[in-house]
């Protein structure tokens, strides 16, 4: 199928702990974001790779450190992890950058919960 | 800076009733808009886009939102709901050539069967 995809799907881990989230996208897109939504459903961008070159890098703490091997991948590492980055991170992708017609394809989510 | 304001955080309605979401925008520019929704425990998906022409954009599911330019809004509206309509509606805006897609807060819908 093609498809945004990313995991893990669920995350838990404690304080202080450093993890990463693995996206993958297969519908031939140049761009691809990070968008991380909070316990109000509120949406923020956090990143955005256009063929791997960091475009948008919104104010977001440094621990937060997104890395894009190639076009049709972008991960997210997170360091020293604290409770407030409890949340659903998703994955999109859309075909160009600023393009008329780049409406943004999202994967499933990642649901990471800090302890 | 461009920002997107959604009038309703939570709706509910009965199975057929009509249904208006609000969504304004703040660009003074030429923007592309979009409605998103989030079925429960799901991503999000494309409902539809308005990029130029006809401002009355008809999307899948049966949904269509027309663009006012001179009152900046695109509002969602489907003439009967279902059950299935259950979900988050995101409103979304992106100035035109611009890099970033900025999302709404979200209106909640339920629907009672």
């Amino acid at each position: 199928d093609t498809a945004v995809s990313q995991t893990p799907k669920y995350l838990v881990t404690q304080m202080g702990n450093d993890k990463s989230i693995k996206c993958e996208q297969n519908l031939g897109h140049d761009t691809m974001y990070w968008y991380k939504q909070d316990s109000k459903k509120f949406l923020k961008i956090m990143f955005s790779y256009n063929n791997k070159e960091l475009i948008i890098n919104e104010t977001v703490p440094n621990r937060f450190s997104p890395k894009s091997p190639d076009k049709a991948h972008l991960n997210l590492h997170i360091n020293s992890l604290e409770l407030g980055d409890s949340a659903v991170y998703f994955c999109a992708s859309s075909q160009d950058l600023a393009g008329a017609n780049s409406p943004l394809h999202f994967g499933n989510g990642t649901r990471l919960t800090v302890t | 800076a461009q920002s997107v304001s959604q009038h309703n955080h939570h709706v509910i309605l009965s199975e057929a009733a009509s249904l208006e979401l609000g969504c304004n925008y703040s660009y003074g520019g030429t923007v592309n808009l979009f409605w998103y929704v989030q079925y429960p425990g799901q991503h999000l998906q494309l409902l539809l886009k308005y990029f130029s022409g006809d401002p009355l954009v008809k999307g899948i599911k049966g949904f269509e939102a027309e663009f006012i330019k001179s009152k900046f809004s695109f509002n969602l509206r489907k003439p009967s709901v279902q059950w299935s309509d259950t979900a988050e509606y995101f409103c979304a805006v992106k100035g035109g050539g611009g890099f970033k897609t900025i999302f709404g807060a979200g209106t909640r819908l339920f629907v009672k069967a």
